[in-house]
């Protein structure tokens, strides 16, 4: 089983609706929860973090975080083809501060 | 410019080569990463440092693969006698501190190697 688990799609949506983009974790002990937005050829871009059970909304984007379920997601209301990218869910573990990063997932938002 | 710099972007070298990246962290953050990333997949942590001490290394860190932090600030990492599989993103990020929420990791714009 893999630390960071994601389904690496793509997953397409038409452009207005909400995306939802789902990850699950393999260590109870994760602490810290990050989502990155990675556009081709480029580097990955934090775009949420999340720390503790709930919901975090920023703008667009709400992370959501069980600890229970060991399961975070993300949400992207009202796509836009400029969202088009793949996200990458990110795991902390505490200590070392080290990322451990799921495949991520390829969305596509469809004009 | 405050945010993570590498050097060089891109570099095609031939198996067998030495090649030599170089990060700049941003200026505050104590904490270094070298990440690697393949196409389709996450990046792959490598190794980090504290100020200047080096703290982990993966097991994916081969013998061939060597980073330093002489002064805390920047970051070099070597890779001996290239083979075609470090053909990859290598990947700079770095962050304040760590251990706990709020330490958010950077990530520099990445050094494409290409070994023919």
């Amino acid at each position: 089983q893999k630390e960071v688990e994601q389904n690496s799609g793509p997953l397409s949506v038409p452009e207005g609706a909400i995306a939802s983009l789902n990850c699950t974790y393999s260590d109870r002990g994760s602490q810290s929860f990050f989502w990155y937005r990675q556009y081709s050829g480029k580097s990955p871009e934090l775009i949420m973090s999340i720390y503790s059970n709930g919901d975090k909304e920023d703008g667009r984007f709400t992370a959501q975080l069980n600890k229970a379920s060991q399961y975070v997601s993300l949400l992207i209301r009202d796509s836009q083809p400029s969202d088009s990218a793949t996200y990458l869910c990110a795991v902390n573990r505490g200590a070392t501060n080290k990322l451990i990063f799921g495949t991520g997932t390829l969305l596509a938002v469809q004009p | 410019d405050t945010g993570v710099s590498q050097d060089p972007r891109h570099k095609i070298t031939k198996r067998g080569q030495n090649v030599t990246f170089r990060c700049d962290p941003i200026s505050e953050h104590n904490r270094l990463y070298w990440y690697r990333q393949t196409l389709g997949q996450g990046p792959e942590f490598l190794t980090y440092f504290q100020n200047e001490a080096q703290l982990e290394k993966s097991r994916l860190l081969s013998d061939r693969f060597s980073a330093e932090r002489p002064k805390g600030s920047f970051s070099t990492l070597e890779i001996q006698r290239t083979e075609q599989g470090d053909s990859a993103m290598y990947l700079c990020a770095s962050s304040h501190g760590g251990g706990s929420s709020g330490n958010t990791i950077y990530f520099g714009e990445g050094s494409w190697l290409t070994v023919v």
